[in-house]
């Protein structure tokens, strides 16, 4: 069945640093990829998304690129903030299709020191 | 424009009592969706409901749990004598028709079970 794994948290850097946020996933058929942010105090919202192989996903300088070949969609930065502290949720499902499809990851809390 | 509202946020019961919690989906949106976040696990797709009918509830335990989405009022996910293992954080979501890609969550709900 489909599954996503991604790396395990805490994730701790310093302000301005490098992000990367491992996510690999198995899957059946083309699914679209996702990632999701949780802020402190609230509920999952869409950071980015990438429906086909080779797209890539991008928001709030955040990026992440489907790739078919590793089964990857590595969520990147390339210069944190102290704002960007929060829970990261890799997902895979149908996109146009009942949510009740959609497979999250376990989470990866960062925290950005100042 | 409100998001997906939950109610309570925080929520102690005893083993044995009943927990009722509240999930007021985005205006306009018609479908709510309920997920479980145990301790250091993803979000698990519990229940997808429409106005007044449950359409996949293949992630509901099949006993204790249920839940319903009236035609007026929140939709309610109740769980009847409640075990320690029940602490979660459950969350809900809602979306319009078109599915996935609009997918809106709540700040959920965190039951903890004495």
């Amino acid at each position: 069945g489909n599954s996503v794994t991604q790396m395990e948290g805490p994730v701790t850097l310093s302000e301005e640093a490098f992000l990367t946020i491992n996510c690999t996933y198995t899957a059946t058929g083309y699914p679209s990829l996702f990632w999701y942010v949780q802020y402190p105090g609230e509920g999952l919202q869409l950071l980015l998304k990438a429906t086909k192989a080779d797209d890539k996903g991008s928001n709030k300088g955040f990026e992440a690129t489907y790739r078919k070949e590793t089964t990857s969609f590595h969520l990147e930065k390339g210069s944190v903030q102290v704002s960007d502290s929060a829970v990261y949720f890799c997902a895979l499902g149908p996109l146009y299709s009942s949510a009740s499809k959609i497979i999250f990851g376990s989470g990866t809390r960062l925290s950005i020191r100042p | 424009n409100a998001g997906v509202m939950q109610n309570p946020r925080h929520l102690v019961r005893r083993r044995g009592q009943e927990a009722r919690l509240r999930c007021s989906p985005m205006k306009g949106h018609s479908h709510v969706y309920w997920y479980r976040q145990l301790p250091e696990e993803g979000l698990k797709f519990m229940v997808y409901l429409q106005k007044e009918n449950i359409i996949d509830e293949s992630g509901m335990p099949k006993e204790r749990f249920s839940a319903e989405f009236p035609k007026e009022g929140p939709s309610i996910l109740r769980i009847q004598q409640v075990v320690r293992g029940d602490s979660a954080a459950y969350f809900c979501a809602s979306s319009p028709p078109s599915g996935s890609e609009k997918l809106f969550f709540g700040s959920g709900t965190q039951l903890s079970v004495l």
